[in-house]
Formats: C-alpha cells, sequence, structure tokens
C-alpha cells in the first residue's frame, strides 16, 4: 500500500510568487491535514479537509489556502510568499478524523525554500 | 488553548541503555490523545505509541513505553535497550476528542552512542 505522497519534495521560490503543493493520501483515507514545520516556530497545523471541505483551520494569514478533490488529493497554496514562509510543508492522512484515536500517516514534506 | 512543552532540546544515550523523554501538556479537556512521533532525518513523521487519556494502563510498544501521568498533565517516554536507530528528533504531541489538530511539542533531539 504506497504512503502519504507529497510533491515536489523541494522548491525554490522567490519573493511575491506563489506557490502550490501537492498532496496525495493513503488510498481510502477521506481526511487530509497540512502542518508547517520550521526551527523557530516548530510544527504548527495549517488545516484540515475532509470529504472536500475545510473541518479545522489554523492561526495561518488568509494567503495560506487549500482544498481536496473529490479523489481525497489535496492541495495547499501559499500566495504572495514571503521570506518567512520558507519551512518543510508536512501533509497528513488518515482515514476519519473521528474516532480521534485513528493514526495520522505522515509524508516526507515539501521543503519550500523562498528567496 | 492546549499547549505541549517539551524543556529538553537535546538528550544523548548509549547504545543498549534506556533513556526516558519529558512531556507535559496543558488542557481543560478531558477527552483527548497523546502521542510520540519519531522524525528521522529522512523527515517523515513516524508514530511511535499513542495513549488515550481515559485509559489508565501506560502504553506500551515493543521497546517505547509511556509513563502518563493524568493529574500532572505529564508523558514521558521511556526508550529501552536504545538501538543507533533510534537517533532521531522526537515530538510529543495532543489531539483533542473535539477535533483532528495535533499541537506538537517544540521536539528533542536524540542521540545514540555506539
Amino acid at each position: 500500500k504506497a504512503g502519504v505522497t507529497q510533491t515536489p519534495r523541494y522548491l525554490i521560490k522567490t519573493r511575491g510568487q506563489q506557490v502550490t503543493l501537492s498532496c496525495s493520501p493513503i488510498s481510502g483515507h477521506r481526511s487530509v491535514s497540512w502542518y508547517q514545520q520550521t526551527p523557530g516556530q516548530g510544527l504548527q497545523f495549517l488545516f484540515e479537509y475532509f470529504s472536500e471541505t475545510q473541518r479545522n483551520k489554523g492561526n495561518f494569514p488568509g494567503r495560506f489556502s487549500g482544498r481536496q478533490f473529490s479523489n481525497s488529493r489535496s492541495e495547499m497554496n501559499v500566495s504572495t510568499l514571503e521570506l518567512g514562509d520558507s519551512a518543510l510543508y508536512l501533509c497528513a492522512s488518515s482515514l476519519d478524523p473521528r474516532p480521534m484515536n485513528t493514526e495520522a500517516f505522515f509524508g516526507q514534506g515539501t521543503r519550500l525554500t523562498v528567496v | 488553548a492546549q499547549t505541549v512543552t517539551q524543556s529538553q532540546p537535546e538528550m544523548s544515550v548509549q547504545e543498549a541503555e534506556t533513556v526516558t523523554l519529558s512531556c507535559t501538556y496543558d488542557t481543560s479537556e478531558s477527552d483527548y490523545y497523546l502521542f510520540w512521533y519519531k522524525q528521522p532525518p529522512s523527515r517523515q513523521m513516524i508514530l511511535v505509541i499513542r495513549q488515550e487519556a481515559y485509559k489508565q494502563q501506560n502504553a506500551t510498544e515493543n521497546r517505547f513505553s509511556v509513563n502518563f501521568q493524568k493529574a500532572a498533565k505529564s508523558f514521558s517516554l521511556k526508550i529501552s535497550d536504545s538501538q543507533l536507530g533510534d537517533a532521531a528528533m522526537y515530538f510529543c504531541a495532543y489531539r483533542s476528542g473535539a477535533n483532528s489538530k495535533l499541537t506538537f511539542g517544540k521536539g528533542i533531539t536524540l542521540s545514540v552512542r555506539p
């Protein structure tokens, strides 16, 4: 069974540009969550999608957005990139957010560098 | 809001020895789950062990076990018979019963000396 796949693995963008990251969950998983990991702030929750609907959102500016398609694949978009957006972006999938002990499986992340 | 604190940024252990990683959390909820994740250099987060708050018995997974002290809001991870492959960053995480969001601690870098 394939794991969570994130593409691309590495990305270099210029300030002011926008970027789209992709996450393909494990087959059958319908919940996809996104996290930002930086040395200073650690791991922070961005948002979670389930059945194409955003169910939960973290404390990030509106430049960060996402969506989920009918096949559960998810994309996140960051517009007007800032240097501080440089981070490892991790995607996690799970069968369903409930019951709450459902394990979240993580992808290997996309390393975004903004120059 | 829930918070997770890992106060030790780094720890080191001799191969085959035992090490304990500390974690405290703060919440006013009664329904929640706690996790330890491992992040090796490959960056992929791997679930090590989980604990349901309603269970009094401490979770165990092979060489990994937790000491869950609910009243003290403490959740430490014990790694027995440490192996070189245990070297990684370890994160303590909290998940509310109300939603699926994981709140992580800052992490601790564990090194294993041969």
